[in-house]
């Protein structure tokens, strides 16, 4: 079963706009993960975001996290052609000692040149 | 090599044959992960190493399934007897980390076709 649901599961948009992507969440968590996968290939990890923190920045990637929600978001900016992929979020199910990371469906990112 | 390796890249088997898939981890991981992902869909959990011992098997969908880590880095995946829903992309995971609390490293995967 997934823990975590995308919104979009599509996302279309053009060269050099920010792209906004959502994802929630059923159970508590210690923290909340986002990985690319460009197609055919393996997922990259993006970020990591513990359940205390509530935003946090990498490069033109923002992640926020609302675990009132359980809900996450990550904003691309300015994004680029090569942003062009599936974006995954994914969740510890609040237990560490398993290992047990969950992914959501993901987010198909399409950026036009 | 500094990544996650997973052996074959593709896997073409007639129904009913067994099938291994193999994962060499990033040196030093102690963690070690097994995800199957249909076509267009998220990766799902199938099983957790923690060194050599398998602390998480739950998300094996069948006794067909068995994964193995015995000296705590190269681990294998065999599929017996393999079922046409059994078609999917079979990706391996690393972590330096114990548990799901860090950063995973994945290898390519390796892609089981069941005819």
């Amino acid at each position: 079963s997934q823990q975590g649901e995308e919104d979009p599961q599509a996302l279309s948009i053009q060269e050099g706009e920010n792209a906004t992507m959502n994802c929630s969440y059923k159970t508590s968590i210690n923290n909340l993960q986002w990985y690319r996968q460009n197609s055919g290939r393996g997922l990259v990890h993006l970020i990591l975001i513990r359940s205390n923190e509530r935003e946090k920045h990498s490069g033109r990637l923002r992640v926020t996290l609302d675990t009132s929600k359980k809900s996450s978001s990550l904003l691309i900016t300015a994004s680029r052609a090569a942003d062009t992929a599936s974006y995954f979020c994914a969740t510890d199910a609040g237990s560490s000692n398993t290992g047990k990371l969950i992914f959501g469906q993901g987010t198909t990112l399409q950026v036009k040149p | 090599g500094a990544g996650v390796s997973q052996s074959p890249r593709y896997k073409v088997a007639k129904r009913g044959q067994d099938v291994a898939l193999r994962c060499d981890p990033i040196s030093g991981h102690v963690s070690l992960f097994w995800y199957q992902q249909a076509l267009g869909q998220g990766p799902e959990f199938l099983t957790y190493f923690q060194n050599e011992a398998q602390l998480d098997k739950s998300g094996l969908p069948s006794d067909r399934f068995f994964a193995e880590r015995p000296e705590g880095s190269v681990s294998t995946l065999k599929i017996q007897r393999t079922q046409q829903e059994d078609s999917a992309v079979y990706l391996c995971a690393s972590s330096r980390l114990a548990g799901g609390t860090g950063e995973l490293f994945f290898g390519e995967g390796s892609r089981l076709t069941v005819l």
